[in-house]
């Protein structure tokens, strides 16, 4: 079973201040998805990326896949408190099946 | 609006009660899934269907049933719970089953409680 880890699990910041959350594993990804949860919904996705070493910017949000496509992380520049959430990282291990990471709990403090 | 849609939201229920949680969407996706979410576990896929009459396991199916009679309907069945099955739910639907490349559309979740 391919395992997604998730760092960190729990992360509480301050308003304005910069973050950077991540999501590894010991296989390569045929592709990845990173998804924001907020309490009482499901997941929505906010990036997919494919190709190793992509770069995808979402506003004040960064996205970057590793090289050898076993890693990525998320970051996110001035931090709002629309920010928190759960971010998920989702991978597909080349089964087309997508494996959910743990996921790292945001909290942003106005 | 392009939707995924769960009933019950809650529900709390005795050990050996059969329940059915409906999960619908209208966008006409050829593929649907269930996953609990469990604190420190994530999310893990129940069930699976590709099409209408086509299902198959996920990673955790054991004490669940699903059906899919029509494309737009994929409802989750505990013929009887166990308190190990309290969680929350999420129903999700993809146009198609490619993996990660694909847009995953989630329902608003089901929290379960067994007692």
């Amino acid at each position: 079973t391919q395992l997604l880890e998730q760092s960190p699990q729990f992360l509480s910041i301050q308003e304005g201040e910069n973050l950077t959350v991540y999501c590894n594993s010991s296989s390569v990804f045929s592709s990845l998805q990173w998804y924001r949860q907020e309490p009482g919904e499901g997941p929505v996705l906010l990036v997919t990326v494919v190709t190793g070493g992509e770069v995808k910017k979402l506003k004040r949000l960064t996205f970057q896949f590793g090289d050898a496509r076993k890693d990525s992380s998320l970051h996110i520049t001035a931090a709002q408190p629309g920010d928190t959430g759960l971010y998920l990282c989702a991978g597909d291990f080349g089964n087309e099946k997508l494996t959910f990471g743990t996921g790292t709990r945001l909290t942003i403090i106005p | 609006e392009a939707q995924v849609t769960q009933n019950p939201r809650y529900l709390i229920t005795v050990t050996g009660k059969k329940l059915t949680v409906t999960c619908s969407q209208n966008m006409n996706h050829e593929y649907m899934s269930w996953y609990r979410q469990d604190p420190g576990l994530g999310l893990r896929q129940i069930y699976y269907s590709m099409n209408v009459e086509v299902t198959d396991k996920g990673d955790v199916p054991e004490g669940y049933k699903v059906s899919r009679k029509e494309k737009r309907n994929f409802p989750l069945i505990l013929e009887s719970p166990s308190p190990n099955q309290t969680s929350l739910y999420f129903c999700a639907s993809s146009l198609l089953p490619r993996g990660a490349t694909d847009t995953q559309y989630f329902g608003p979740g089901t929290r379960l409680t067994v007692l």
